[in-house]
């Protein structure tokens, strides 16, 4: 069954670092979706992309945070000069559909550690 | 008023009970809905898509009051892999808002 991989599983890094997390989407899906989890807290969303370009961010993605879709595979979410604050769980996701009108595919998520 | 409300529980429930959840949305433009179970550090996964109509799908039963913005999904004859956090989940753009989860325990 075809599914989203994330990747690392756990990263642990220094306040200020830059960090990449990456993301393979299900092959014939569309629209790439971030999302982020601080433990204990709700799943939120941080930006879609569709067509190559940002469809919506949230006010969590600002210019700290930045998507790319760098070859026809990947889609990867950098930070820029981390903080604290940024230690969270975040999922990567993906559909076929148009956003909301079906079933999102979430990666198994990429654990983020800021100290 | 937050987008999604549910009551974090914990629900805690013996094996065969039915239980239910309930959540209500703030944004009436909100178009599709849907339940989401998570369970402990792992990502959302479907459940069910909700439908005004209602829908069921084994002993899953969601309902849709889109008056009074309001979602709810029963369990009937629960059982101990029933136990994780049920997230609701609303559209009001292309993107899906989660809800905080209800968590439920089913006990032997």
């Amino acid at each position: 069954e075809p599914e989203v991989t994330q990747t690392p599983s756990h990263q642990v890094t220094q306040m200020g670092q830059e960090v990449i997390l990456r993301c393979v989407p299900i092959s014939n899906h569309l629209y790439f979706y971030w999302y982020r989890q601080i433990l204990g807290q709700k799943v939120e969303f941080l930006v879609s992309f569709y067509n190559n370009e940002i469809s919506e961010k949230s006010e969590i993605f600002d210019d700290q945070f930045s998507v790319e879709r760098p070859d026809g595979s990947n889609f990867t979410l950098k930070i820029r000069s981390t903080k604290l604050e940024d230690s969270a769980m975040y999922f990567c996701a993906s559909t076929g559909d148009r956003g909301g009108a079906g079933e999102l595919f979430f990666g198994e998520g990429s654990r983020l550690t800021v100290l | 008023r937050k987008e999604v409300e549910q009551d974090p529980g914990p629900f805690n429930v013996p094996e065969g009970a039915t239980v239910a959840f309930n959540c209500t949305y703030s944004n009436s433009a909100s178009q599709s809905f849907f339940w989401y179970r998570q369970d402990c550090r792992k990502e959302p996964k479907l459940l069910m898509s909700v439908y005004s109509s209602g829908n069921e799908d084994g002993r899953f039963t969601a309902q849709l009051n889109r008056a009074s913005q309001y979602i709810s999904l029963l369990i009937r004859d629960s059982k101990l892999s029933d136990s994780a956090t049920y997230l609701c989940v609303v559209t009001p753009t292309d993107k899906l808002i989660f809800g905080t989860g209800t968590r439920l325990q089913v006990f032997p």
